[in-house]
Parts: C-alpha cells; structure tokens; sequence
C-alpha cells in the first residue's frame, strides 16, 4: 500500500527552527509537495521537490532524499503566523496526490 | 496567478435537501480539478477527479450517485451533495492544475457545508 508518515503535532518556539519529517512509501515517485494549511482554511502550495537535496525559499526549505524516501520541511525564525499544519504529498507514478495526515506545528511566545 | 474561487464559502441546509458548490479557475484553465473533502481535526481526502468534458473519476466508498460532479469547462467545476444528511457536514475544497508538466494543486478557499 501507500503511506505518508508525518509527526502529528510539534511546538516550537518564535524565532526558533524546525524541521518537520515525512516519510513516504508509494507506487512510483514524480515529485513532493510541501503545503501549509491554517486551521478552517485551504491549503497554499509552499515548495515542490523532485530531485534529491535542498531547496530554499526564504524562511523556508524543503529537503529530498529519493533512495531513503525522506522530505523535511524546515522553518527558520519562527514566527507565530507559522502556527498551522504542514502537509506532505507526494505525487506516485499515475500522477495522484497522495496525502499525509499533516503535522500540526504549534509556535509558543 | 492561480486562484481558485469556491462559492459559497459557507452554506446551512436542512436534511434531505441538496446543496452546489461551483469551483472557478480564475486566472488559468483547469485541465483536472479536484474534490477533496476534510473534516475536523484530519487530513484531505480525494473524494474525485474530474477532467474537462468527461465523466468524474470517484475514490474508492464515494457515492457518485450522491456526490454529483460536472466539469463543463476548463475554468468550472460544480459538485453537488443530494439528500444531503448530518454526516455529510464537512469541509469541502476544491482544487484545480493546469496540466502539461505542472503537477501542482492550486486550491480554493473551501466550503463550510452544515446540514441541520
């Protein structure tokens, strides 16, 4: 079967770094996506992997390893808007989405 | 670039009615465009995909019969909950790609849907 693992929920700190795993096992691989949610809101597209390494978007970065299937997410100067859950997917080889359950990322004062 | 609209953003009807729900690409057509329903607390779950013109593609357990999709043209999609009940009350997000080489989801606000 397919599986997207993620951690359910974590707290950091304002001004802090996190980095938020997952792991995935699925039929073909063409690419990860990293989403964030906020609570009663849709999803907004954050980055997009397909080759292995790192990619950096101002506070944040997403890393790939395709022979370990392993993606971080990795949130820099923490701010309290970045209280929200953060959804990996990935995309197998008949190009469907498939979903994590998303990591709930808590930001305290 | 990229927005998704949904309308409404929030509906209440009572059971045993049916409710629309229209999805728009705005600004980009919409090759494929997806329904996804949430509910509280858990992660998005594909109900279908639906391609322009052609009949919606339902997941494994989604009443097609209840769950009706149309995709007439590349910017609109609608979905449709008939003889809607409690248990269909949930968040409602569609999203949509632009096809060729982007796999990417640009995703509408959502729909509140609560059936009293």
């Amino acid at each position: 079967g397919q599986n997207i693992d993620q951690p359910t929920e974590m707290t950091a700190t304002e001004g802090a770094i996190v980095q938020i795993n997952c792991t995935y096992q699925t039929s073909g691989f063409n690419g990860l996506f990293w989403y964030q949610q906020h609570a009663g809101e849709a999803p907004t597209f954050l980055s997009y992997n397909v080759l292995d390494g790192l990619e950096e978007k101002g506070r944040f970065s997403s890393f790939l390893s395709r022979s370990k299937g392993y993606s971080y997410l990795l949130l820099k100067e923490l701010q309290m808007k970045d209280s929200a859950s953060y959804l990996c997917a990935v995309l197998d080889s008949n190009y469907q989405l498939i979903w994590g359950a998303g990591t709930k990322l808590i930001i305290k004062p | 670039g990229a927005v998704v609209s949904q309308h409404p953003s929030w509906v209440i009807c009572k059971s045993g009615t049916s409710v629309k729900i229209e999805c728009r690409s705005l600004d980009f057509q919409a090759t494929t465009m997806f329904w996804y329903r949430q509910f509280p607390k858990q992660s998005l779950m594909l109900m279908a995909t639906s391609n322009e013109g052609s009949k919606a593609t339902y997941e494994q357990g989604v009443e097609k019969d209840k769950f009706l999709i149309n995709h007439a043209s590349l910017t609109l999609s609608t979905l449709t909950v008939t003889s809607a009940h409690p248990e269909d009350s949930s968040f409602y997000i569609c999203s949509a790609r632009v096809g060729g080489d982007s796999y990417e989801q640009y995703f509408g606000p959502g729909t509140r849907l609560t059936v009293t």
